[in-house]
């Protein structure tokens, strides 16, 4: 069965690196998202894509933050510059079209520490 | 503006029990409604949907019923399993013209069933 999957499963940084999270959608699907959950609180929306471009982003997607699908496979979350308040969960998580009966499929999560 | 509220947790259960994890919404139009499962060390899975008000949606075993006079979609099992033990997401979809469909999750039930 298709399913999304992440890499690294554990990403540790220092504050101010840059890290890259990827992402492999399923194949065929075209509507792209990232999540994320600091620990002990909710799942929070970061942005969406399709068609190449962001199709809507969260207040907490600010300049620091970049996605990108350089190929026709992966789809990357870029931080610029970490900081302590990023570490979180990041959830990755791909659908195959528009409409409310289409599901999305999650992956398993990276697990960010920014130290 | 969106927001889910569910249960918190943690819940512990024995085998065979009956299972309630309440959620409520705060929406603007008509949301879809999901329940999304974590089981240790994988991704969300969806559980079950309703697109609409007094759907019922189903799926192994669990139930759970859109209520717009009580915008409330509780998740209901009659008799629980240890092979139910994860971590349950109520969450939204606002639906609404030219949005991304992104979900808006509560923080998360996880439920323990013991033997």
């Amino acid at each position: 069965e298709p399913e999304v999957t992440q890499t690294p499963s554990h990403q540790v940084t220092q504050m101010g690196q840059e890290v890259i999270l990827r992402c492999v959608p399923i194949s065929n699907h075209l509507y792209f998202y990232w999540y994320r959950q600091i620990l002990g609180q909710k799942v929070e929306f970061l942005v969406s894509f399709y068609n190449n471009e962001i199709s809507e982003k969260s207040e907490i997607f600010d300049d620091q933050f970049s996605v990108e699908r350089p190929d026709g496979s992966n789809f990357t979350l870029k931080i610029r510059s970490t900081k302590l308040e990023d570490s979180a969960m990041y959830f990755c998580a791909s659908r195959v079209a528009s409409g409310r009966y289409n599901e999305q499929f999650f992956g398993p999560g990276t697990r960010l520490t920014v130290l | 503006g969106n927001s889910v509220t569910q249960m918190e947790g943690p819940v512990t259960l024995s085998e065979e029990a009956f299972l309630t994890i309440n959620c409520t919404y705060t929406a603007t139009g008509y949301p879809s409604l999901f329940w999304y499962v974590q089981y240790p060390g994988e991704g969300l899975q969806l559980l079950l949907k309703a697109t609409k008000a007094d759907d019922k949606g189903s799926n192994k075993g669990f139930e759970a019923t859109y209520r717009k006079e009580t915008t409330s979609f509780h998740l209901e099992k009659g008799s629980v399993q240890v092979s139910d033990s994860a971590v349950y997401f109520c969450a939204l979809s606002p639906r609404l013209r030219g949005g991304s469909e992104k979900l808006v999750f509560g923080k998360g039930t996880k439920l323990t069933v013991n033997p």
